[in-house]
């Protein structure tokens, strides 16, 4: 099964509108981040929490993790219509060692211009 | 180079055949990850690399795929007698390090699309 699992699987906004995503995972980690992509190719690299962070800011973009739930939020304020794409949470598993990330399913947002 | 490359970005290829992908990372980055993408899902796992190392083959689909890097540097993802289920984007990344414990994010290839017919 899935270490990281995003909701909602879709999401339709009005351009200007805040985007907020969900993401939760099963076991302890290091870090949770989150990618970006296009068209069903590669994936960009937008943030990543550690652990120990309770928040992060990134230009647009606002993660909060919950560790005590197990959960991630990913928001984005005054989308674009540029921002429509799939938005993926990826977090390690301590208990491999940290060595690889798993990847949930992802949320497609799509911003209405 | 300035980024991850793969190759080819496209591969039509008939069933049983074999094929071979290429993965070239970033200069420098010891970590290079695949990944692998069917319509509309996330990315399974296949397989990682610290250096020439492969310490965790688990997510390799089945004893026909195989995978290896040397030089530290390419990495090429071999199929043998290919299946019709193999069709996906296959993705690789690269990273300074291993994984995320350094917090170090992936930098992603383009991608290389697979159709076996």
């Amino acid at each position: 099964s899935q270490q990281g699992e995003e909701d909602p699987q879709a999401l339709s906004i009005q351009e200007g509108e805040n985007a907020t995503m969900n993401c939760s995972y099963k076991t302890s980690i290091n870090n949770l981040q989150w990618y970006r992509q296009n068209s069903g190719r590669g994936l960009v690299h937008l943030i990543l929490i550690r652990s120990n962070e309770r928040e992060k800011h990134s230009g647009r973009l606002r993660v909060t993790l919950d560790t005590s739930k197990k959960s991630s939020s990913l928001l984005i304020t005054a989308s674009r219509a540029a921002d429509t794409a799939s938005y993926f949470c990826a977090t390690d598993d301590i208990n491999t060692g940290g060595f690889k990330t798993i990847f949930g399913a992802g949320t497609r947002l799509f911003v209405k211009a | 180079g300035a980024g991850v490359s793969q190759s080819p970005s496209n591969k039509v290829t008939e069933k049983g055949k074999d094929v071979e992908l290429r993965c070239d990372p970033i200069s420098g980055h010891t970590a290079l990850y695949w990944y692998r993408q069917s319509l509309g899902q996330g990315l399974e796992f296949l397989i990682y690399f610290q250096g020439n190392s492969a310490p965790d083959k688990s997510g390799l689909p089945s004893d026909r795929f195989s995978a290896e890097r040397t030089g530290g540097s390419v990495s090429t993802l071999t199929i043998q007698r290919t299946q019709q289920e193999d069709s996906a984007v296959y993705l690789c990344a690269s990273s300074p390090g291993t994984g995320s414990f350094y917090g170090y994010g992936y930098t992603f290839g383009s991608g290389t699309r697979l159709t076996v017919v």
